[in-house]
């Protein structure tokens, strides 16, 4: 079975400073896909990163960034210069042979 | 713009009685999923459809059912709701859904939220 945890339920950062979001997983495939995804309050789940699990480089889209530890099967978020519209609950996903299995979330505040 | 529609936005339904929630692409995606999200809660997979091949997720009860007549919609039924029923249900489409591709990656819908009363 894939599993997916977040330890962290909620985080806070101040504007402009960045973050780091923790997930670890487990799965006995030796190729899957590794996503964050951003629900805001209210608002529909988006993609914010994906990472392939044989690309040894970690993937970045603007202000995100990932480490991806492959032995360690970590995969953390950070968020560089974060903004109020970061505000949201922060998803960690994995598919391998099976469909999507999230962590149980980390909900982030941004303080202005 | 394409996109993942789900009708309607907030549903109330009375204990027992059935409903059936609403889900549309126009992304011409050949899976689609629907998912069950309680509060705080991660969301957790019913079932999907590949195409027109149904898959039932193990723990998905009897309660609930669905339907895809076509590429572009896919319903939820629950037969007969119960308090415990009472959740974000979001509808997802991804182009494909194995492992072996880069398009795997799920567009989801705005959810439907239910209430049971």
């Amino acid at each position: 079975a894939q599993t997916v945890t977040q330890s962290q339920p909620e985080m806070s950062v101040q504007e402009a400073e960045t973050v780091t979001l923790s997930c670890t997983y487990d799965t006995s495939e030796s190729d899957y896909y590794l996503f964050w995804y951003k629900q805001p309050p209210s608002r529909q789940m988006i993609l914010v990163i994906r990472q392939e699990a044989y690309k040894q480089q970690n993937a970045t889209e603007n202000r995100f960034s990932v480490n991806f530890q492959k032995a360690a099967k970590s995969f953390s978020l950070k968020i560089s210069d974060s903004q109020l519209g970061d505000a949201a609950m922060y998803f960690c996903a994995l598919t391998g042979n099976t469909p999507l299995v999230f962590g149980k979330g980390t909900r982030l505040s941004v303080i202005a | 713009d394409a996109m993942v529609i789900q009708n309607p936005r907030y549903q109330v339904t009375q204990f027992g009685k059935p409903v059936t929630l609403s889900c549309s692409q126009t992304l011409n995606h050949n899976v689609m999923y629907w998912y069950q999200q309680k509060s705080s809660q991660a969301p957790k997979l019913l079932f999907h459809y590949y195409d027109k091949d149904f898959n039932n997720e193990a723990d998905t009860p009897d309660n609930f059912q669905s339907r895809r007549p076509n590429t572009s919609f896919c319903f939820l039924d629950i037969r007969s709701p119960g308090l415990g029923d009472a959740a974000m249900y979001l509808c997802a489409t991804s182009r494909d859904s194995s492992r072996w591709v880069a398009d795997n990656e799920q567009f989801f819908g705005p959810g439907t939220r239910l209430t049971v009363l």
